[in-house]
C-alpha cells in the first residue's frame, strides 16, 4: 500500500535560519511521482515540485531545494535563509505512473512558522 | 489568468439549505477533482472527472452530495440538506491525464453551515 509520512507536525524557526521538512514514502511500484505543495494562510494549495522515481538528482530553485533518496524512501525539502513569507503548511504527496490512476496520496502536512 | 477558479469563495448557509459550488479548471486539463479539507488536515478526495465522466466517488461522498461536469469543462458540486459537519473548505483541482501530472488547485470555497 502507498503511504506518505510527514513526521514533523509543526516547525518554528527564526527568520534567516535554514529549515528541512521531512517526507518519507512507501510504495511497491517502481515508477512513481513525488510532489510538494505549499498552503499559505490564504488557503490555496500551490504546486512546488514534481520528481519521478527515476530521477534522483537534487533540485534547487532559488532558496528551495529538494533531496530525493530512493535508498531511504525520502524526499526532503529544505528552505535556505527562511523568510516570514515561507510560513505555510507544506504537504508531500505520492502518485503512481498508471494513466488510470487518479489518487494523490497525501502526507499530513508540516506547519512551518517563520518568526521575524 | 489561466489558473483554476472557484466560486463563490465563501458561503454561509443555514442547516438544511442546499448549496452549489462551481469550479472552472485550466482549459486544457481533462481531469477535474473535488476535495474537502478541514482545519489541520490534508485534502480528502471526494470525486473526480475525466472529461465529462465521473469516474470515482469517495465513500465520504454521501447521497446528499452530487457533482457534475456536463460538457467536460466547468464542474459543479451540490450539497443538499446541509449539515454542520459539512462545514469545510472545498477544493477543486485539475490536471492532465495520468498520475505523473501534477494537480493545480483553485483557491477553494469555504462553507460554513450555521
Amino acid at each position: 500500500a502507498q503511504k506518505v509520512t510527514q513526521a514533523q507536525t509543526e516547525i518554528s524557526v527564526v527568520e534567516k535560519e535554514d529549515v528541512t521538512l521531512d517526507c518519507v514514502y512507501e510504495t511497491r511500484d517502481t515508477t512513481y511521482y513525488l510532489f510538494w505543495y505549499k498552503q499559505p494562510p490564504s488557503g490555496e494549495l500551490v504546486f512546488l515540485i514534481r520528481r519521478n522515481s527515476f530521477d534522483e538528482q537534487n533540485e534547487i530553485s532559488g532558496r528551495y531545494s529538494w533531496n530525493f533518496q530512493k535508498s531511504t524512501s525520502s524526499f526532503n525539502f529544505t528552505i535556505t535563509a527562511s523568510q516570514v513569507v515561507d510560513s505555510a503548511v507544506y504537504f508531500c504527496a505520492l502518485s503512481e505512473e498508471d494513466d488510470s490512476n487518479y489518487q494523490l496520496i497525501w502526507g499530513a502536512g508540516t506547519k512551518l512558522i517563520i518568526k521575524p | 489568468d489561466t489558473g483554476v477558479s472557484q466560486n463563490p469563495r465563501h458561503k454561509i448557509t443555514k442547516r438544511g439549505q442546499n448549496v452549489t459550488f462551481r469550479c472552472d479548471p485550466i482549459s486544457e486539463h481533462n481531469r477535474l477533482y473535488w476535495y474537502r479539507q478541514t482545519l489541520g488536515q490534508g485534502p480528502e478526495f471526494l470525486t473526480y472527472f475525466q472529461n465529462e465522466a465521473q469516474l470515482e466517488k469517495s465513500r465520504l461522498l454521501s447521497d446528499r452530495f452530487s457533482a457534475e461536469r456536463p460538457k467536460g469543462s466547468f464542474s459543479t458540486l451540490e450539497i443538499q440538506r446541509t449539515e454542520q459537519g459539512d462545514s469545510a473548505m472545498y477544493l477543486c483541482a485539475s490536471s492532465l491525464q495520468g498520475g505523473r501530472h501534477e494537480q493545480y488547485f483553485g483557491p477553494g470555497t469555504r462553507l460554513t453551515v450555521t
